[in-house]
C-alpha cells in the first residue's frame, strides 16, 4: 500500500481479555517497529523486525506481550489478558535499510482501551 | 542508553511568534537527529533531520542545526502559523543499519489566530 496501515483504529475490550493489533509495513521495507505512545507520554519502543525475525524485544513490557511477523510484511502484536495499564496507542512504524536515513514511516496506530 | 530529553509542554504561542522547542539528547557514536510532527488525528511523519554534525535539517520554515558539541537539535520557526498546532516529537537513530529510534516525550503546541 501507499503507507502503513494498521488495525483496528480503535479498540475497546475488557480487563483479562486477549487483543492483537495489526500492522501492513510500507511494500518493500524490511525492517517494522512497534512502539506504544501513553497519555500525555512519549513513544516507548517495544520491538523491531528485520524481515520475520526479530534482533530486538528488549521492550516488550511483560510475557504477555508477544509479536510476530510473517511473510517479511504484516506484523501483530499481541496482548494476553490485557489489564488497564495496557491502555494506549500502539503505534506501528517501517522503514527500508536500503539508502538508510533513520527515517521511519508510521501509520495513524491503534487505540486501545482497556475497561 | 540513549536517550532524548525535549522542552517540556504544552507551548501556546500567537500567530506570527518565534518558535524554539529545545531537545538534547545523550547517544554514544554519531546518531542521525530527526524533528517527527504529529497533527490532530494523524500518525507521526518527518519533519526534518540531520545526519552529522553542523548540517541543518529544514522544512516547511522549521529549521534545526546538529550541534555536537552541545549535544542539541533546537527546532526553530520565525513566524508560526494556526496550521503548525501539533505535537512535536525529537528523536535519535542511532549509526547502525536499521534498528530502533529513541524518542522524546513530544511537546504540544497550540497557536492561536
Amino acid at each position: 500500500g501507499a503507507g502503513v496501515s494498521q488495525s483496528p483504529s480503535n479498540k475497546v475490550t475488557e480487563k483479562g481479555k486477549d487483543v492483537e493489533l495489526r500492522c501492513d509495513p510500507i511494500s518493500g521495507h524490511t525492517a517494522l517497529y512497534w512502539y506504544r505512545q501513553s497519555l500525555g507520554q512519549g513513544l516507548e519502543f517495544l520491538i523491531y523486525f528485520q524481515g520475520n525475525s526479530a534482533p530486538d524485544k528488549s521492550g516488550l513490557p511483560s510475557d504477555r506481550f508477544s509479536a510476530e511477523r510473517t511473510g517479511g510484511s504484516v506484523s501483530t502484536l499481541t496482548i494476553q489478558r490485557t489489564q488497564q495499564e495496557d491502555s494506549a496507542v500502539y503505534l506501528c512504524a517501517s522503514s527500508s535499510p536500503a539508502g538508510w536515513t533513520g527515517e521511519l514511516f508510521f501509520g495513524e496506530g491503534s487505540r486501545l482501551t482497556v475497561l | 542508553g540513549d536517550s532524548v530529553t525535549q522542552m517540556e509542554g504544552p507551548v501556546t504561542l500567537s500567530e506570527e511568534a518565534f518558535l524554539t522547542i529545545n531537545c538534547t539528547y545523550t547517544a554514544t557514536g554519531y546518531p542521525s537527529l530527526f524533528w517527527y510532527v504529529q497533527y490532530p488525528g494523524e500518525g507521526l511523519q518527518l519533519l526534518l533531520k540531520a545526519t552529522k554534525a553542523d548540517d541543518k535539517g529544514s522544512n516547511k520554515g522549521f529549521e534545526a542545526t546538529y550541534r555536537k558539541e552541545t549535544t542539541s537539535f533546537h527546532l526553530e520557526k520565525g513566524s508560526v502559523q494556526v496550521s503548525d498546532s501539533a505535537v512535536y516529537f525529537c528523536a535519535l537513530s542511532g549509526n547502525t543499519n536499521a534498528g530502533k529510534s529513541t524518542f522524546g516525550d513530544g511537546t504540544t503546541l497550540t497557536v492561536k489566530p
